[in-house]
């Protein structure tokens, strides 16, 4: 299994422009993960999924994030507007439980200017 | 609630000197514990678990945990740490009472020749 798969790696876009990070989690597993990580607030759980259902999303900062998962094989982070503050490495990671291993992807590295 | 506790932000370290980052768990009937580790630039990746069984856990590159129900911890430790070992790492853990896996803050750990 080629592992959990984010793209782009690199984002660069101009504060006020919709942003959407994509997550193609490993085959079979149910729980679909998605952090944020900076160096002041460091890793953070932003919303998770099982089974395709959003379970918690408390940690999305603010409405103007919004997380989808459409199939087993796909999920994407979407930030609209996006701003400066939102600059950020993004995981994705995915479970056969939640509750059980975690297998992380290479994270998208966001900037916003 | 469950909680994982890492009381060291940061561990600086001589080269070939020995090391210990501390985690804590909150205590449960049933937990799976894990230490994951991130070089600069990457993802999270599994450094070694512990499911059920002995309580001594070893990873691949020299690094070990045990698992001490009494005192709730599961410190992470490397007689001889290299340049290489260089990263952050995070400990966390699964419980069978929750959905999600639940991670420590991270320990900065450095190492100086």
């Amino acid at each position: 299994d080629a592992g959990v798969i984010q793209s782009p790696r690199h984002e660069v876009t101009e504060m006020g422009q919709e942003v959407t990070l994509r997550c193609k989690p490993i085959s079979g597993h149910n729980s679909l993960f998605w952090y944020r990580q900076t160096m002041m607030r460091g890793l953070e759980l932003l919303i998770y999924f099982n089974n395709n259902v959003p379970i918690d999303d408390s940690g999305m900062p603010e409405d103007r994030f919004s997380a989808k998962m459409p199939n087993a094989s796909f999920s994407t982070l979407k930030i609209q507007p996006s701003e400066p503050r939102d600059s950020a490495v993004y995981f994705c990671a995915s479970s056969r439980r939640g509750n059980t291993e975690a297998f992380f992807g290479q994270g998208t590295r966001l900037t916003v200017v | 609630a469950q909680s994982v506790t890492q009381l060291d932000s940061q561990v600086p370290v001589f080269e070939e000197a020995p090391v210990e980052l501390r985690c804590n768990y909150s205590s449960s009937v049933s937990v799976y514990l894990f230490w994951y580790v991130q070089y600069p630039n990457q993802g999270l990746q599994l450094l070694l678990k512990y499911l059920s069984g002995s309580t001594l856990v070893e990873s691949i590159n020299g690094f070990e945990a045990e698992f001490n129900k009494s005192q709730t911890s599961f410190h992470l430790r490397k007689p001889s740490v290299h340049i290489s070992d260089t990263a952050e790492y995070f400990c966390a853990g699964a419980y069978s009472s929750a959905s999600k896996i639940i991670f420590g803050s991270g320990t900065r750990l450095s190492i100086r020749p």
